[in-house]
């Protein structure tokens, strides 16, 4: 299938190990910040969000930190899987975009290893 | 449950060619995305449309690319005289309802175009 991300850093983990991916973002203004999983020929899966009150967020193996100081936001997985292996998007919205239009990071390749 | 398809999956091209590509949203969701993802980079944004509404078209590049939503609900994006740098994958989304708020935008998986 088609290549997403062939020139997109990568993180490499072993199987069962935590990942942290990181993302900065551009504007102050932004008032919700999500992350997405895009696998080989596919679109981009959403994962988590979270909203500019806030500063963590938990789901299902997923963590999501927000430091509006630095303008960073973080994606941390739990005992990280091969199904994991995929680019991970950092995207935010905000009053700028309407709301609507969806800005996206540069994007972060994730490869487990068994 | 049906999530948000794109057809065709794949297209090519000939430089100069006029090409239309499809996207049926999630049924019942209300605002609908189209977005440009060239290879290696994130999606960006083209236009958006509420219900039948083109609400914004901010992302276009040139006026060769044009979407419609007649009914609110199919849309089509259609590229004239196609060129080399239209290559990419162009993405559509939907979600429930739109303007201020956490709605979570649904991806298709994308119609790849290559123009040769």
């Amino acid at each position: 299938g088609e290549s997403v991300g062939l020139h997109l850093p990568t993180l490499s983990v072993q199987e069962g190990d935590n990942s942290i991916i990181n993302c900065a973002y551009s504007n102050s203004a932004s008032d919700y910040f999500i992350w997405y999983k895009q696998e080989s020929g596919k679109g981009p899966q959403f994962i988590i969000d979270i909203r500019s009150n806030m500063d963590k967020r938990q789901g299902q193996r997923v963590t999501v930190l927000l430091n509006k100081t630095v303008k960073h936001l973080s994606l941390q997985i739990a005992a990280t899987q091969p199904g994991d292996s995929a680019v991970y998007f950092c995207a935010e919205k905000g009053p700028s975009g309407g709301y609507n239009k969806l800005i996206f990071g540069a994007g972060t390749r994730l490869a487990v290893h068994p | 449950g049906a999530g948000v398809s794109q057809s065709p999956r794949y297209k090519v091209a000939k430089r100069g060619q006029d090409v239309a590509l499809r996207c049926d949203p999630i049924s019942g969701h209300v605002s609908l995305f189209w977005y440009q993802q060239a290879l290696g980079q994130g999606p960006e944004f083209l236009t958006y449309f509420q219900n039948e509404a083109q609400l914004d078209k901010s992302g276009l590049p040139s006026d060769r690319f044009f979407a419609e939503r007649p009914e609110g609900s199919v849309s089509t994006l259609k590229i004239q005289r196609t060129q080399q740098e239209d290559s990419a994958v162009y993405l559509c989304a939907s979600s429930l309802v739109g303007g201020a708020g956490g709605e979570t935008q649904y991806f298709g998986p994308g119609t790849r175009l290559l123009v040769l």
